[in-house]
């Protein structure tokens, strides 16, 4: 089974410019979630869909970030502007359902972002 | 509320034993133990739920106290591939099975 994609791995802006990411679920998983980890610090949950709704947007800085999740599917999270406490490594996850046993999040590889 | 683990940080020798350690001060239905290597994403180790139930690696162990909501993650006899930072993320009732990550323990095993 494929995993969790995403792109770019890697993004370098300067503050004020903007920027998305993208990320591809594992199929058939109905929940995904945008994490923010800064350097030595555990991830940051910014915002969670269950399949095209969202669940949880308290801790995403909606003055300046943004997320959509299109058909349940693929999701993308953007940043306009960014400052430069924005560098970090965002990271999508996905899960088959949320309130359900058992079932682990499973992690992409990450996008690290530099803001210059 | 941030689940604390302790140690931060621990350093061993091949083939030691470790234990990681969870707390949190708000009442919990599940904690997952996840590793991350370094410039990789975190993969699943272990999941305890309320009651004492748990999935996971056949080569790693954990504890849920539910009285002290505390999770121990325990790693015996460590290999070179242990190395790596653990997190432990906390899911309370309610929350939607939104997890709270704790600031990770940094484990490095030496030969």
């Amino acid at each position: 089974e494929a995993g969790v994609a995403q792109s770019p791995r890697y993004k370098i802006i300067e503050k004020r410019q903007s920027v998305a990411f993208w990320c591809n679920p594992i199929s058939g998983h109905a929940t995904l979630y945008w994490y923010q980890q800064i350097l030595g610090q555990g991830p940051k949950l910014l915002i969670q869909f269950q399949n095209n709704g969202v669940v949880d947007d308290s801790q995403l800085p909606k003055d300046r970030f943004s997320a959509e999740r299109l058909k349940g599917v693929d999701s993308t999270l953007k940043i306009q502007p960014a400052k430069l406490e924005d560098s970090a490594v965002y990271l999508c996850a996905s899960r088959k359902h949320a309130t359900q046993v058992y079932n682990e999040q499973f992690f992409g590889p990450g996008t690290r972002l530099t803001v210059l | 509320q941030q689940p604390v683990q302790s140690p931060q940080a621990v350093i061993l020798r091949e083939g030691e034993d470790a234990v990681i350690n969870c707390s949190s001060s708000k009442a919990l239905y599940s904690v997952h133990w996840y590793r991350q290597k370094h410039g990789e994403a975190p993969v699943f180790l272990m999941i305890l739920l309320k009651g004492g139930e748990q999935k996971g690696h056949e080569k790693i162990s954990a504890s849920f106290n539910e009285k002290k909501q505390q999770s121990s993650l325990y790693l015996t006899a460590s290999q070179l591939s242990y190395s790596g930072t653990y997190f432990c993320g906390t899911e309370r009732g309610g929350s939607q099975g939104n997890l709270i990550f704790g600031k990770g323990t940094k484990l490095s095993v030496k030969p």
